[in-house]
Formats: structure tokens, C-alpha cells, sequence
């Protein structure tokens, strides 16, 4: 069976800092990836998804992510952030008909 | 507009009385779930289900149960056998088992 570990349950950074939020899963065969956001008490939003092609992969705010097969991972990166992506980040992976979640990584953006 | 809802936003219950949460989507998708979500903790799969008529149980499936009656629905009925059902609960939906869209979550406390 999958499994997701993001490392960090917290992480925080300044303003206009990059910042790095790390996600390994268990598994290398074939798999889609995804990171999603959560706001304080909104449902959860796909931010961007790794299905094949092109490693890296982006979202319109500026987050991208890069799947890397021989280390299983799909680290999360933003090169600046904002004071509005303060928010909880959920990596997650494919299994079967079901995606597999992360504990979650709480994003705090420091003035 | 296509998208998924889910209400009430909050519910109140009293210990011992059973107590439905409702999740409704117009993006025409097959499969539906319903996660449940504590503080650190992530999203934990309570049921799901690929096609009307037929459901699935998830990890923590006890005290709860659901229907799939029409593809656009899929009801969460807490019973009174849950015995720690405060919690935020998150609907979601796919088209085919991959990427899933979330609702905006009902947070059921107990009194």
C-alpha cells in the first residue's frame, strides 16, 4: 500500500523568501501526484498534478513541483512567497481509485 | 456552475442522536468520498463509491454510513455508534478515480 510522509508539520518563512515543502512516498511504480491547499476552514484545492511527461510541473501562482522517481519524492516550491499562501499544503498520491494523503505541512508566512 | 456542495457548514449534535451530512455535485463525476479531517492528522477515508448503488468501506468506516442513490449524491449519515464524531468533513469527487474536487466541508461538533 502507498503512503505519503511530509516531513514537516510546520514550516515557517518571511515574506518574500522562497521556501521548500517536501513530500516522499512509498512506492516507485507508476503513480500520478498532486499537492493541494487548504485555507482555514475551506475544503481543499488542487494546486498542480504530476501525471507523466515533464517533471516539473507548475501552478498559476507560482508554486512548482518536480517528481523525482529514483528518491520517490515531490517537493513543493515557491521561489517568494506571499502573506496569502499562508495555508496548510496536502501532498498526495495515487492508489488504485483512491488518492492517499499526507498529514499536511501548515505554511506560516512570517511579516 | 459546476462544482460540489456540502451542508450545512456547521452541525451540532447531541451525543447519542444520528445525524446526516449532505454532499451534492453537478460535474457529472462517478465516484464520490467522504474524508474525515482532525487537527494534524490529515484526511482519513471514511467511504467512497465508483458508481451509483455501490459503495465502498474506507480506513475508518465504523459509526458511519452512506448511500449512493443517485450519481449526483452521496449522504453521510454519523451514527451514534461513532464515538469521537466532532470533526471537519470533506466531500470530493473524480471522474474516473484520479484527480479529485473537493467540497467546502461541514464541521459536526458534538455536545
Amino acid at each position: 500500500a502507498q503512503s505519503v510522509t511530509q516531513l514537516d508539520s510546520q514550516v515557517p518563512v518571511f515574506e518574500e523568501a522562497p521556501v521548500e515543502l517536501r513530500c516522499n512516498y512509498s512506492s516507485s511504480v507508476s503513480v500520478y501526484l498532486f499537492w493541494y491547499v487548504q485555507y482555514p476552514n475551506q475544503g481543499l484545492q488542487l494546486l498542480l498534478k504530476y501525471l507523466s511527461g515533464s517533471t516539473l510541473v507548475e501552478s498559476i501562482n507560482g508554486f512548482e513541483a518536480e517528481f523525482n522517481k529514483s528518491q520517490t519524492s515531490f517537493h513543493l516550491r515557491k521561489p517568494s512567497v506571499h502573506i496569502s499562501d499562508t495555508a496548510e499544503y496536502f501532498c498526495a498520491v495515487s492508489e488504485d481509485d483512491k488518492i492517499i494523503f499526507g498529514k499536511g505541512t501548515r505554511l506560516h508566512i512570517l511579516p | 456552475d459546476g462544482g460540489i456542495t456540502q451542508s450545512p457548514k456547521y452541525l451540532f449534535r447531541k451525543e447519542g442522536q444520528n445525524v446526516t451530512l449532505s454532499c451534492e455535485q453537478n460535474l457529472n463525476h462517478d465516484a464520490m468520498y467522504w474524508y474525515r479531517q482532525d487537527p494534524g492528522q490529515g484526511l482519513r477515508l471514511i467511504y467512497y463509491s465508483q458508481i451509483v448503488n455501490d459503495f465502498q468501506k474506507g480506513d475508518i468506516a465504523e459509526g458511519y454510513s452512506v448511500s449512493r442513490e443517485k450519481k449526483e449524491s452521496f449522504p453521510l449519515t454519523v451514527t451514534s455508534a461513532q464515538k469521537n464524531p466532532t470533526a471537519f468533513y470533506l466531500c470530493a469527487s473524480s471522474m474516473d478515480g484520479g484527480t479529485q474536487y473537493f467540497g467546502p466541508g461541514t464541521r459536526l461538533t458534538v455536545l
